[in-house]
C-alpha cells in the first residue's frame, strides 16, 4: 500500500460517454500527477498540480480534463474519448513538485478500455 | 531531446540466472538516471537512482552504474527470483529540470 488510491480499478466506457477518474492521497503530498501508461510506449506525464494549481500540460487533448478541488484529491475527467486513449492511467503524488521528485507514489492506476 | 531507450521485452528467465536489462538514454547535460518497478497489479515504485556519472544505485541486489561515456544506466542482478517478475522502468531527470522522463518498460517474467 502506497498511500495513493485510484478508484476505479477498471473501467470501460463508450465513446461518447462521460466518466471521471478518482484519486486519492493522504500522505501529505502537495504536488499530484497523471500518468498515462500504453503498452510499449515510454510513460506519458499529462499533468501536474502543485498546492492545487495546475503547473504542467503536456499537450494533452482537451477531451481529458484534469481537476484538483483539494491537496488530497485529484480527479481526471473523460469524455468523448477515442479507442487509442485505451491505457492504464495512473495517479501519484510526492512532496512537492520539484523537490525530491523522483520520490513519486503511485497508485495501482485505473485501466481505461474504450469501446 | 530527452529520451529514454529500453530493451524490448518481454523478458523471460529462470529462477537464479543472472538479469540486464539495457537502458541508454540522450540527455543533454548531467542528468539524474533512476529505475522503477511495477509488480503486478501495482504501481510504480522507485527501485535504485544514480545522480553523477560514475554513480553505482543499489536495492534488493539490483545495481546499475550511470556510464556517462555510453549513456548508459542498465539494470543488473546476479540472482534473479520469481518475486522479481514485474515490469521495469528506466527514467531520467535532465539537469535543473523538474520532470522524469521515462523509458517504455520491459516486463521480466522469472520461472521456478
Amino acid at each position: 500500500e502506497t498511500g495513493v488510491t485510484q478508484t476505479p480499478r477498471h473501467l470501460v466506457m463508450g465513446m461518447t460517454n462521460k466518466k471521471s477518474l478518482k484519486c486519492e492521497q493522504h500522505l501529505g503530498h502537495n504536488a499530484m500527477y497523471w500518468y498515462k501508461q500504453s503498452a510499449k510506449k515510454p510513460l506519458e506525464l499529462m499533468f501536474v498540480y502543485s498546492l492545487e494549481e495546475r503547473v504542467e500540460n503536456n499537450s494533452v487533448p482537451s477531451r481529458f480534463s484534469p481537476e484538483c478541488p483539494n491537496s488530497s484529491h485529484l480527479f481526471l475527467h473523460l469524455h468523448t474519448l477515442q479507442p487509442e486513449d485505451s491505457a492504464l492511467y495512473l495517479c501519484a503524488s510526492s512532496q512537492d513538485w520539484g523537490q525530491d521528485y523522483e520520490k513519486l507514489f503511485f497508485g495501482s492506476g485505473t485501466q481505461l478500455s474504450v469501446l | 531531446g530527452n529520451s529514454v531507450t529500453q530493451m524490448e521485452g518481454p523478458v523471460t528467465l529462470s529462477e537464479e540466472a543472472f538479469l540486464t536489462i539495457n537502458c541508454t538514454y540522450t540527455a543533454t547535460g548531467y542528468p539524474s538516471l533512476f529505475w522503477y518497478v511495477q509488480y503486478p497489479g501495482e504501481g510504480l515504485q522507485l527501485l535504485l537512482k544514480a545522480t553523477k556519472a560514475d554513480d553505482k544505485g543499489s536495492n534488493k541486489g539490483f545495481e546499475a552504474t550511470y556510464r556517462k561515456e555510453t549513456t548508459s544506466f542498465h539494470l543488473e542482478k546476479g540472482s534473479v527470483q520469481v518475486s522479481d517478475s514485474a515490469v521495469y522502468f528506466c527514467a531520467l531527470r535532465p539537469q535543473g529540470a523538474q520532470k522524469l522522463v521515462f523509458g517504455q518498460g520491459t516486463r521480466l517474467t522469472i520461472n521456478p
